[in-house]
């Protein structure tokens, strides 16, 4: 089964722009792996940002925004907030199955 | 507004069955998409458990599918998952969620929208 891999921890000042990377060890991650981003915060469940790339949930705020970067998948933050501390999931697909990445604990600091 | 909201027992013993329904207002089953099961060992990132369609067509994470069964109840407005032979490893929250994926090509195309709170289940004697 493939390994998605994410990193670990971010940093990120209050108004900045913070870049997140999912990687895959199967080679470079294209958009027929249909990426998918995901916030979660303490004591609550995911809840959906992006998917199929790039495309936004109703209830996506617009400084989030998914894509692909170098071979992976990357989601974006521009203009962090206090409240968008949380960790962040990517989600791939493959043939018959779907793979989470491990997690990025993003920090406003 | 779609809602889920997952029910079950909180402790299972180990070697046992691990069972949990998901009950679904806000939207028919029946109308389409997928309806999939993930959990969150304490502490640790999420794992894809397996979704099914609402034509009962399933797909299960490779590492769990010898375990693992999903079943829909249009009827009942629910979908399930049984987990058998658990050990202290299957101990997690686990959710259920809308999974409004098309296969392309055999390939998963969208994602999980809408999601339960969640449920912890222990796996301990």
């Amino acid at each position: 089964q493939a390994v998605v891999t994410q990193e670990p921890s971010l940093t990120v000042s209050p108004g900045g722009t913070v870049t997140l990377t999912c990687g895959s060890s199967t080679g470079a991650v294209t958009s027929g792996h249909y990426p998918c981003w995901f916030q979660q915060k303490p004591g609550q469940a995911p809840r959906a940002l992006t998917y199929d790339t790039a495309i936004k949930h109703s209830w996506t705020p617009a400084r989030f925004s998914g894509s692909l970067l170098g071979g992976k998948a990357a989601l974006t933050l521009s203009g962090a907030q206090p409240e968008d501390e949380a960790d962040y999931y990517c989600l791939l697909s493959y043939s018959d199955a779907r793979v989470f990445g491990g997690g990025t604990k993003v920090t406003v600091l | 507004q779609v809602r889920l909201q997952e029910s079950g027992p909180g402790l299972v013993k180990p070697s046992e069955t691990l069972s949990l329904t998901c009950a679904v207002s806000g939207y028919s089953i029946s109308s389409g998409y997928y309806w999939g099961w993930i959990r969150q060992p304490p502490g640790k990132g999420l794992e894809w458990i397996g979704s099914i369609h609402h034509s009962g067509t399933t797909y299960y994470n490779p590492s769990l599918k010898s375990r693992v069964t999903i079943s829909v109840d249009t009827s009942k407005k629910s979908f399930s998952l049984r987990l058998s032979s658990v050990t202290a490893a299957d101990t997690a929250v686990y959710y259920c969620a809308r999974d409004r994926a098309t296969m392309i090509q055999g390939v998963f195309k969208g994602g999980f929208d809408f999601w339960g709170q969640g449920t912890l289940v222990s796996v301990s004697s």
